[in-house]
This record gives C-alpha cells, sequence and structure tokens, in this order.
C-alpha cells in the first residue's frame, strides 16, 4: 500500500523554524520527483516547491513566498522527503502536504503549521 | 507568472454534465493535471496530461486541452461528485508548479 506521512507541524511564533519531513512506503521513492503544497485555512492550493529525483540531479524549485526561507531536501536511504522553513511568518500558517502529483498522484493527509504569536 | 483562472464555482444537476474551465495563456501547450479535493480531506488525482485518468477514477471523468482553456468534465455528476477541483500545470518558462484558484462544484 502506498503511503506518505507528513509529521513535524505545529505551533510556531513568527520568526521561528520548522522541519516538516514527509515518510513515503509502497513505492520507488528515489524514482519521483516530489512536491510541497499548502493550503491555507478555507483556501486553496498552493504550489511551494518540487526536488527531483536524485538521478535527475535533486534539483529544486521554489514558489517566490517561500524562496531563500524554505528548503527542500530528500534522504533516498530513509524514503523521506524535508521541508526545513526558517523565518516563518504569520502568513504560512497552513496544512502542507507532500505529493507525487502529476506522476502516480500520491498525496499525504498533511500537517498542520500554524505561525502565532 | 504563469496565471490559471477558474471560475469560482459551478452547479449542476445529478446525471447532467458538469464543465470545470481552466484559462491560462497557450495552455494548450501545457499538460495539465486535476484534483479533487473533498471537505477535510486531501486531494486526489483525476486526470493527468490532460486526459489521463489513474486507476480508480470513473470513466465519468474525462480531460481535454486547446488554445487557452482545459476543461475537466465530469459526466453523469452524482452527489459524490461535490468537491473542490483544482488545475494544476508546470511552467516551463518559470521553472514553477501553478494550481489554478480552484472550482467548487454543486450538485443541485
Amino acid at each position: 500500500e502506498v503511503q506518505l506521512v507528513e509529521s513535524g507541524g505545529g505551533l510556531v511564533k513568527p520568526g521561528g523554524s520548522l522541519r516538516l519531513s514527509c515518510a513515503a512506503s509502497g513505492f520507488t521513492f528515489s524514482d519521483f520527483w516530489m512536491t510541497w503544497v499548502r493550503q491555507a485555512p478555507g483556501k486553496g492550493l498552493e504550489w511551494i516547491g518540487t526536488i527531483k529525483s536524485e538521478i535527475a540531479g535533486a534539483t529544486t524549485y521554489y514558489a517566490a513566498p517561500v524562496k531563500d526561507r524554505f528548503t527542500i531536501s530528500r534522504d533516498d536511504s530513509k524514503d523521506t522527503l524535508y521541508l526545513q522553513m526558517n523565518s516563518l511568518k504569520t502568513d504560512d500558517t497552513a496544512l502542507y502536504y507532500c505529493t507525487t502529483a502529476p506522476r502516480e498522484g500520491y498525496w499525504g493527509q498533511g500537517t498542520l503549521v500554524t505561525v502565532s504569536s | 507568472s504563469y496565471v490559471l483562472s477558474q471560475p469560482p464555482s459551478v452547479s449542476v444537476a445529478p446525471g447532467k454534465t458538469a464543465s470545470i474551465p481552466c484559462g491560462g495563456n497557450n495552455i494548450g501547450r501545457k499538460s495539465v493535471h486535476w484534483h479533487q479535493q473533498k471537505p477535510g480531506q486531501a486531494p486526489v488525482l483525476v486526470i493527468y496530461y490532460d486526459t489521463d485518468r489513474p486507476s480508480g477514477i470513473p470513466e465519468r471523468f474525462s480531460g481535454s486541452n486547446s488554445g487557452n482553456t482545459a476543461t475537466l468534465t465530469i459526466s453523469r455528476v452524482e452527489a459524490g461528485d461535490e468537491a473542490d477541483y483544482y488545475c494544476h500545470v508546470w511552467d516551463d518558462s518559470s521553472d514553477h508548479y501553478v494550481f489554478g484558484s480552484g472550482t467548487k462544484v454543486t450538485v443541485l
């Protein structure tokens, strides 16, 4: 059974940091480009960034609102995707999903990040 | 940056056909993917690369893409199709993924 399980969310103060993880199972994680998507309360889906597979160079791409604050990485030996979030702002409050979409379209259930003083 | 435009809502009677447009400059030259999201749930991919359906997605779901508009079509709409639908593309010029703003489908 394919699973993507996000973890690491929580309450953090503005300016703080948080690292999210996405543990994959049931498919060959190393073959896939992986993407983080977030959804603020009551809002639509927002692309945060994508990391290519290692064989494709593990190149990373970021949306403008998070560029230079967020870093995506992967550890194929652990089948895990990471999102390091620094200098967090209240606008970063959202449910954060990892996904393989569009390839196969696997999505996790999300982890909630709340940025508030 | 590349922008995808979707109507906020579409209403359709059970058994009828719902068409959900996604507008973008020359979107016909891009590959469009569609995600369904029901309240409180994670998104589900329903169409990828314009017209392909993942396994488990009913044949009632189909996609098309030409010119400046891609369309998700849901035939013989059922109450369970009520959800938000998002189009999604990769923009080569910016190396960014882009999501549309989403369309809420209401089954009357």
